[in-house]
C-alpha cells in the first residue's frame, strides 16, 4: 500500500510569488491535514480536510489556503510568499475522522523563499 | 486547548543505555497521545499511541510509553539505545473536537554515542 505522497519534494520561490503544494493520501483515507515545520516554531497545524470539507484551521494568515478533491487528494496554496514562509510542509492522512486515529505523514515539501 | 511540553531539547546517551524522553501534556478533554520520530529530511513516523486503553503502550523498535494521568505525563523509554535511534522525537496530543489536529511538543533530538 503506497504511503502519503507529497509533490514536489523541493521548491524555491521568490518573495511575492504564490505556490501550490500537493498531497495524495493513503488509498481509502479521507482525512488530510497540513503542518508547517520550522526550526523556530516547530510543528504547527495549518488545516484539516475531511471529505472535501475543512474541519479545523490553525492560526495562520489568510494567505494560506487549502482544498480537498473528491478523490481525497489535497492541495495547499500560499499566496504572496514571505521569507518567513520558508519551511518544511508536511501532509498527513488518516483513515477515520476520530481524533484517536493515527496520522501517517508524507516526506514533506521543502519550500525555500528567496 | 491542548499543549505539550517536552523536557530537554537534546538528550545524549551511550549505545546500550536507557533512553528516556519526557513529555507532559495539558488537555481539557481526555487526551490521545502519540510519539513520532523524524529522521533528517524525512516525514514523521509513528512510534506508538495511547488512546485510553492500556496505560503502558508498546511501540515499534523496542520503544514504550506509560500514560500517567495524575502526572499528566507520557514519557517515552527504550531499555537499550541503538545507534539507529538517533533522530528527533515528537510527542503530540489530540482529543475532543480537535479531529485531525495534532498539537506537538517542540521535539527532542536524541544523540547516541558509541
Amino acid at each position: 500500500k503506497a504511503g502519503v505522497t507529497q509533490t514536489p519534494r523541493y521548491l524555491i520561490k521568490t518573495r511575492g510569488q504564490q505556490v501550490t503544494l500537493s498531497c495524495s493520501p493513503i488509498s481509502g483515507h479521507r482525512s488530510v491535514s497540513w503542518y508547517q515545520q520550522t526550526p523556530g516554531q516547530g510543528l504547527q497545524f495549518l488545516f484539516e480536510y475531511f471529505s472535501e470539507t475543512q474541519r479545523n484551521k490553525g492560526n495562520f494568515p489568510g494567505r494560506f489556503s487549502g482544498r480537498q478533491f473528491s478523490n481525497s487528494r489535497s492541495e495547499m496554496n500560499v499566496s504572496t510568499l514571505e521569507l518567513g514562509d520558508s519551511a518544511l510542509y508536511l501532509c498527513a492522512s488518516r483513515s477515520a475522522e476520530l481524533s484517536n486515529t493515527e496520522a501517517f505523514f508524507g516526506q514533506g515539501t521543502r519550500l525555500t523563499v528567496v | 486547548a491542548q499543549s505539550v511540553t517536552q523536557l530537554g531539547s537534546h538528550v545524549s546517551v551511550s549505545e546500550g543505555a536507557l533512553v528516556l524522553l519526557r513529555c507532559n501534556y495539558s488537555s481539557s478533554v481526555p487526551p490521545y497521545l502519540f510519539w513520532y520520530v523524524q529522521y533528517p529530511n524525512q516525514g514523521l513516523q509513528l512510534l506508538l499511541k495511547y488512546t485510553s486503553a492500556a496505560t503502558l503502550v508498546k511501540g515499534i523498535n523496542g520503544f514504550e510509553a506509560e500514560f500517567k494521568k495524575s502526572e499528566t505525563s507520557f514519557h517515552l523509554t527504550k531499555p537499550s539505545a541503538h545507534m539507529s535511534d538517533a533522530a528527533e522525537y515528537f510527542c503530540a496530543v489530540s482529543g475532543g473536537t480537535s479531529y485531525g489536529k495534532l498539537t506537538f511538543g517542540q521535539g527532542t533530538i536524541l544523540t547516541v554515542h558509541p
